[in-house]
């Protein structure tokens, strides 16, 4: 069976603040994909990044990051130097190649000025 | 550019009623999904296929069916629609690579359907 689990269930920070999204994720495929999505206010869900279970390196975008650890299961964003608009719902998803994902909880963000 | 198209985009339905919510992807990818989002709550797999004439169930199958009998096209099927029906469903496609874009999910933009 797979999981995903997003601790933090509501963050608020004043805009400028770092914040981190906790994401763990339990399955027992061995090649698996790791994904993070935004969905704002509006409601559509924004792909962010895409991470392969076989490539542990982090990444930057912008004043985005994300870092991926294997040993702990784990797939945390972190947005430095937050920003208004920023605010959204942010989704930690795992999919397999057989298929199913499987979607976190969902992190809310709020952000204030 | 399409995408992912689904229809309708917002529908009222009456309690025992039934409906088809349509799918379709024009980026030839194998794998759809159906996802419902209840208020405030993440999204729950309903139906998922991986390629044309395989379906299986996600978490939440209860009171839906779906058809893959094409690529293209992945329907869900409400019958006798109830009011714990209400949500928003999002259809989704992927297709199974290991490098690439393989594997990322692209969604609809949602249709919000209220049971009364």
């Amino acid at each position: 069976a797979q999981k995903v689990t997003q601790a933090q269930t509501e963050i608020s920070v004043v805009e400028k603040e770092d914040v981190t999204l906790d994401c763990v994720y339990e399955t027992r495929d061995t090649t698996y994909y790791l994904f993070w999505y935004k969905q704002p206010p509006s409601g559509e869900l924004v792909f962010l990044i895409r991470r392969n279970s076989f490539d542990e390196q982090n990444e930057i975008s912008g004043r985005y990051s994300w870092n991926f650890q294997k040993s702990t299961s784990s797939f945390n964003f972190t947005i430095t130097a937050s920003q208004v608009v920023d605010s959204a719902v942010y989704f930690c998803a795992l999919n397999t190649n057989a298929g199913k994902s499987t979607f976190g909880d969902g992190t809310t963000l709020t952000v204030k000025p | 550019n399409a995408g992912v198209t689904q229809t309708p985009k917002f529908r009222i339905l009456k309690i025992g009623q039934s409906m088809t919510l349509q799918c379709a992807q024009d980026m030839n990818h194998n794998y759809m999904y159906w996802y419902r989002q209840d208020p405030g709550m993440g999204l729950k797999l309903i139906y998922y296929s991986v390629g044309a004439g395989i379906t299986d169930k996600g978490e939440v199958p209860n009171g839906y069916n779906v058809s893959r009998s094409t690529t293209e096209d992945f329907p869900l099927r409400l019958e006798l629609a109830a009011p714990s029906q209400t949500s928003v469903y999002f259809c989704a496609s992927s297709y199974p690579a290991r490098g690439g874009s393989g594997n990322t999910i692209y969604f609809g933009e949602g249709s919000w359907l209220t049971v009364v």
